[in-house]
């Protein structure tokens, strides 16, 4: 199976930072990678698909990149609503794998 | 509008086992692969198992693999996701998950079932 890690597994960010998370990839998996956001006790919601596009609804300053194994997704000036944890997923294959999560907390 | 609705949650002891569920609607059931994800209390997501939309093809994530089975009724609109051999490891809420604007990316989650596995 394909593995993801993320960095790092903590951030803690003040309202109005700029906050960059990895994620890499165990092999080359194109651009088949989603970000989600998680708030507790919600339901995951789904930020980015194909490493760079913006799900419908979600705002601009949200963003991703990268293709291979190699992938970001920043977040510039963070607003209250952006505390949440952060997870990466790959689709290229069935067995869909997660990153393990990166908590954006209040400094 | 698509919803989800997941049930068949509860506690459980070692060993045992439990069905989940997960009633479709809102789109055309029979066309998508629909997959369950898992997350343990304060742990990260867990992808647990897919079915593809005719049910004839199925993967498990390496943790579950041999013990859970996953199936789909499409005359009923739900899927099933069948866990034996329960371990305390294996307590989580569970969601049924779905790809339907982009083809491979989850964008539909279910509500989510808690399953306990105790003693």
């Amino acid at each position: 199976d394909i593995q993801m890690t993320q960095s790092p597994s903590f951030v803690s960010a003040s309202i109005g930072d700029r906050v960059t998370i990895t994620c890499r990839a165990s092999q080359d998996i194109g651009s088949w990678l989603a970000w989600f956001q998680q708030k507790p006790g919600k339901v995951p919601k789904l930020l980015i698909y194909g490493a760079s596009n913006l799900q419908s609804g979600v705002p601009s300053r949200f963003s991703g990149r990268g293709s291979g194994t190699d992938f970001t997704l920043t977040i510039t000036s963070l607003q209250p609503e952006d505390f949440a944890t952060y997870y990466c997923q790959q689709a290229d294959s069935f067995a869909r794998t997660f990153g393990q999560g990166t908590k954006v907390e209040v400094k | 509008q698509v919803q989800l609705v997941d049930s068949g949650g509860g506690v459980v002891q070692p060993g045992r086992s439990l069905r989940l569920s997960c009633a479709a609607s809102g789109f055309i059931f029979s066309d998508y692969p629909m997959h369950w994800v898992r997350q343990a209390p304060g742990k990260g997501l867990e992808w647990v198992a897919v079915i593809s939309s005719d049910g004839t093809i199925k993967y498990y994530g390496d943790s579950v693999k041999g013990r859970f089975t996953i199936s789909r009724d499409n005359s009923k609109n739900t899927l099933y996701l069948q866990l034996s051999s329960l371990r305390a490891e294996d307590t989580a809420v569970y969601y049924c998950v779905s790809a339907l604007t982009y083809g491979v990316y989850f964008d539909h989650w279910g509500q989510g079932t808690l399953v306990t596995v105790s003693s």
